[in-house]
């Protein structure tokens, strides 16, 4: 039963425009979320988190935007660039236990 | 400062053999999560070890286990193989539990035949 979902596996944006990965959960006991992103051969990194107190986290280029009411955050990239081009991964942790539970990513592609 | 190692990298195996997958993570971190990747499936949670003591599990079988020893490296083994247990095993580990980044490996691509 998938908790975390990325509905879009995919997104082409052009550089030094606005990439917006978007993400749903369902499980309402979720209040800790992360984006990590992926490139091929590597393991997932780290890019920004948001904790349910906020509805907004921003650092550099990304911003996390997170709507409590409707289940549903989203990663703002802006300016995209070139190096951007990676899976993005969205996940979501409960207060009573750390495992994150990760969407299946989005592929964003930037291009010149 | 040396980032999560594993061990091996690629690892072809057949049906009903087993496999042990190696993790150590980053000096000082004394949590270790274990992932599966699947293009199916994305990333799923196995389990979390801390202080040697496993913490959380995931929705996996009893074939899926795992270890901590008291430098914090881990393993995990999987036994009697299935095809459907090729994937990429992904190692995560962080200061302490709680809300703390993860920090990932590159991971171990099991291939089962």
């Amino acid at each position: 039963d998938q908790q975390v979902k990325q509905n879009s596996p995919s997104l082409s944006v052009q550089e030094g425009r606005i990439s917006i990965l978007n993400c749903d959960y369902t499980n309402s006991m979720f209040d800790y979320f992360l984006w990590y992103k992926k490139y091929p051969a590597e393991g997932p990194t780290f890019l920004i988190s948001i904790s349910s107190i906020k509805d907004k986290n921003e650092d550099g280029r990304f911003t996390v935007f997170l709507n409590k009411s409707a289940k549903h955050l989203s990663l703002h990239i802006v300016p995209s660039q070139p190096g951007d081009s990676a899976v993005y991964f969205c996940a979501a942790s409960e207060n009573s236990g750390y495992a994150l539970n990760f969407g299946k990513g989005t592929s964003l592609l930037v291009t010149p | 400062k040396a980032g999560v190692t594993q061990t091996p990298r690629y690892l072809i195996k057949t049906r009903g053999q087993q496999v042990t997958l190696s993790c150590s993570p980053i000096s000082g971190h004394r949590s270790v999560s274990w992932y599966q990747q699947t293009p199916g499936q994305g990333l799923q949670f196995l389990f979390e070890y801390f202080s040697e003591t496993q913490r959380n599990k995931g929705n996996f079988p009893g074939r899926f286990s795992g270890r901590q020893f008291s430098n914090s490296r881990s393993e995990m083994n999987v036994s009697t193989l299935e095809l459907g247990d090729s994937a990429l095993y992904l190692c995560a580990s962080s200061l302490d539990v709680g809300r703390n980044e993860q920090f990932f490996g590159p991971g171990t691509r099991l291939t089962v035949l």
